[in-house]
């Protein structure tokens, strides 16, 4: 049973850039969420998309965007990059009957903005 | 705005031994806490939770617990191995399934 499947794994962006990441949630998960994790920090919830909509947003500018697709799989848009962007980013799934317990996290994309 | 605070950057303990690591929160509106093991390389995997009805949680070797008022919570590994030592997240949301807030994570390090 496949997990959460992110791409790519890494990518090298200049400032001012726009860049998509990817996300393919676990089989049977129907709601992704997208974190930040700066280096030496935890996780930043970004936002959340269920039924192809945007449910809730932490507090990240507008330059972060997202899409979620009608097969549950989910894009994370930044755009105009900034240096400070640089981290790993997280994608998770979940089902909407399940508590946060029910979290599937991918393995990450690692973005460096130069 | 740390609403969920780990203060232990790190952790060093002998093979055996318990493990505890801490994590403070300041919102009070959070009824839902977890905790998440990451290894490199790899997502966050979920170990354990516990809802603000309770007080103790166990699983196996692991046993949280959740002190409301003074808005600490703890995590009790016994014994610990080796296989333990990875980085360990505390997180807290308000309400089943809404955004979770992290900290900043303790790297637990178990010597054999």
């Amino acid at each position: 049973d496949a997990g959460v499947t992110q791409s790519p794994t890494h990518l090298i962006k200049t400032r001012g850039q726009q860049v998509t990441l990817r996300c393919s949630p676990k089989s049977g998960h129907d709601t992704v969420s997208w974190y930040q994790q700066a280096l030496g920090q935890g996780p930043q919830f970004i936002f959340q998309y269920y039924e192809e909509e945007e449910r809730q947003r932490g507090n990240f500018p507008d330059r972060f965007s997202g899409h979620q697709f009608p097969n549950y799989s989910s894009e994370l848009n930044v755009n105009a990059l900034l240096l400070g962007d640089s981290a790993l980013y997280l994608c998770a799934s979940s089902h909407r009957d399940t508590t946060n317990y029910g979290y599937t996290f991918g393995s990450g994309t690692r973005l460096t903005v130069v | 705005d740390q609403q969920v605070k780990q203060n232990s950057p790190s952790l060093s303990v002998q093979e055996g031994r318990i493990s505890i690591l801490n994590c403070d929160y300041t919102n009070s509106m959070f009824d839902y806490f977890l905790w998440y093991k990451k290894y490199p390389a790899e997502g966050p995997t979920f170990l354990i939770s516990i809802s603000s009805i309770k007080d103790k949680n166990e699983d196996g070797r692991f046993t949280v617990f959740l002190n409301k008022s003074a808005k600490h919570l703890s995590l009790h590994i016994v014994p610990s191995q080796p296989g333990d030592s990875a980085v360990y997240f505390c997180a807290a949301s308000a309400g089943n399934n809404n955004d979770m807030r992290f900290g900043a994570g303790t790297r637990l390090t178990v010597k054999p």
